[in-house]
C-alpha cells in the first residue's frame, strides 16, 4: 500500500512568487491535513481539508490556502512568499475526519530566497 | 491555545542506556500519539494512547498516558543507535479540533556506540 506522496521535494523561491504544493493520501484516507515546521516554531497545523471542505484552520495569514479534489488528493498555495515561509511543509493522511491518527508524507522543502 | 512542552529538549546517551521522555501540557487531550522523525523525512506515527492511565509497549519502547489525559512519557529501554532521531509528541483537541493535531517542542536523541 502507498504511502502519501508529496511533490516537489524541493523548491526554491523568490520573494513575491507563490507556489503550489501537492499532497496524494494513502489510498483510502479522506482527509488530508498540512503543517509546517521550522526550526524556531516546530510543527505548526495549517490546515485539514475532508470531502473537499476545509474542516480547521490553523493561525496563519490568508496566503496560505488550499483545496482538495474529489479523489482526495490536496493542493497548497502560498501567494506573495515571505523568507518565513521558508520550512518543510508536511502532509498528513488520515482516514477520516475524526480518525486522528495521522500519516505523513516526506515533506516539501521550500527556501525562499 | 493548547500547547505541548516537551522534556529533556536534547539528549545524548551511550548505547544500552535507558532514557525517558517527557510530554506535559495544562490542557486535556482526546488522545495523545508519539512519533520519530528522522533528518529530511516526515514524522513517523509510533503508537496512539487513548486512555487515561493507558500504558503501551512497543517493544524496547513504553508508553505511557497521564492519568488526566494531560501529559504522556516515552521510555526506552537499552537504547540503540537506530532510536536516534527527533521524538514528538501529538495531541488531538477534545472538541472542535478535527484531525487538527497540536505538536510538542521535541526532544532530539542521540544514541552513541
Amino acid at each position: 500500500k502507498a504511502g502519501v506522496t508529496q511533490t516537489p521535494r524541493y523548491l526554491i523561491k523568490t520573494r513575491g512568487q507563490q507556489v503550489t504544493l501537492s499532497c496524494s493520501p494513502i489510498s483510502g484516507h479522506r482527509s488530508v491535513s498540512w503543517y509546517q515546521q521550522t526550526p524556531g516554531q516546530g510543527l505548526q497545523f495549517l490546515f485539514e481539508y475532508f470531502s473537499e471542505t476545509q474542516r480547521n484552520k490553523g493561525n496563519f495569514p490568508g496566503r496560505f490556502s488550499g483545496r482538495q479534489f474529489s479523489n482526495s488528493r490536496s493542493e497548497m498555495n502560498v501567494s506573495t512568499l515571505e523568507l518565513g515561509d521558508s520550512a518543510l511543509y508536511l502532509c498528513a493522511s488520515s482516514l477520516g475526519h475524526l480518525n486522528t491518527e495521522a500519516f505523513f508524507g516526506q515533506g516539501t522543502r521550500l527556501t525562499v530566497v | 491555545t493548547q500547547l505541548l512542552e516537551q522534556s529533556p529538549q536534547f539528549l545524548s546517551i551511550q548505547e544500552g542506556e535507558n532514557l525517558t521522555v517527557y510530554c506535559n501540557s495544562s490542557s486535556v487531550f482526546s488522545s495523545l500519539q508519539w512519533y520519530r522523525q528522522e533528518p529530511g523525512e516526515g514524522p513517523v506515527l509510533l503508537v496512539t494512547v487513548v486512555t487515561g492511565g493507558e500504558v503501551k509497549k512497543l517493544k524496547r519502547l513504553t508508553f505511557q498516558f497521564g492519568d488526566a489525559r494531560k501529559d504522556s512519557s516515552l521510555h526506552i529501554t537499552a537504547a540503540q543507535t537506530g532510536d536516534t532521531g527527533l521524538y514528538l509528541c501529538a495531541g488531538a483537541g477534545v472538541t472542535g479540533g478535527g484531525n487538527k493535531l497540536t505538536f510538542g517542542t521535541g526532544t532530539q536523541l542521540k544514541v552513541e556506540l
